[in-house]
């Protein structure tokens, strides 16, 4: 059964910090997701990392995909109050069609 | 269009009442997912829809079934809730094949009494 776990999932930084989110997850896959969340509403896709070593970047996020460690991080840059969300990671499991296993999630809270 | 619509946002029924949840997209996405969160937790999936045909069901409960009448629209017909059904449902969206990421609807914050 995958497992998809986050860390840390509880993040308070400064405004200009620069800070990382680890994803790891135990059985082979390379389809891995990044998604943010705000208090009361929908998911927002951030990023799509589809093979080992790929790198995207957003303003100041950037994720990459590492398949041979089963590790994804999300690297944020100069943070802003703006970034404060949940971020989740997921990983499709591969039934066929697409099913998607979440991170618990990582709470991130910038402070001016 | 690249939009989920989910109705209603907010729902309180009751034990014994019988409801549905509304999901519809237009962008032409052949896959269509229900998902369950809860608060401060990570979504869960429910069911998967390719082509308008159930390919998963993650051992939901029969008081929850899902329907696919077309390609552009996802029910989730409610019954017989219980409490700990309260939560917040998710209705995604994906193109076929399924490399591309989800696209998610507001959802329905659902109260079970």
């Amino acid at each position: 059964e995958l497992k998809v776990e986050q860390n840390p999932l509880f993040l308070s930084m400064q405004e200009g910090k620069n800070y990382t989110i680890y994803c790891n997850y135990s059985t082979t896959s390379d389809r891995l997701y990044w998604y943010r969340q705000d208090p009361g509403k929908s998911l927002e896709s951030l990023f799509v990392l589809l093979s080992n070593g790929a790198v995207k970047q957003e303003g100041r996020l950037m994720a990459s995909l590492d398949t041979k460690a089963r590790l994804s991080t999300l690297h944020i840059t100069a943070a802003v109050h703006d970034l404060s969300a949940t971020y989740f990671c997921a990983v499709d499991a591969r039934q066929g069609a697409q099913k998607l296993v979440f991170g618990q999630g990582t709470r991130l809270t910038i402070n001016p | 269009d690249t939009e989920v619509t989910q109705t209603p946002k907010h729902l309180v029924m009751g034990m014994t009442n019988k409801k549905s949840l509304k999901c519809e997209q237009h962008m032409g996405h052949r896959a269509m997912y229900w998902y369950k969160q809860k608060a401060k937790k990570p979504p869960e999936l429910m069911f998967v829809y390719s082509y308008e045909k159930l390919s998963i069901n993650e051992s939901v409960p029969s008081r929850f079934s899902p329907e696919c009448p077309n390609s552009s629209l996802l029910n989730l017909h409610l019954h017989a809730l219980q409490p700990e059904d309260s939560a917040l449902y998710l209705c995604a969206s994906s193109p076929v094949p399924t490399t591309y990421e989800q696209y998610f609807g507001p959802g329905t914050r659902l109260t079970v009494t």
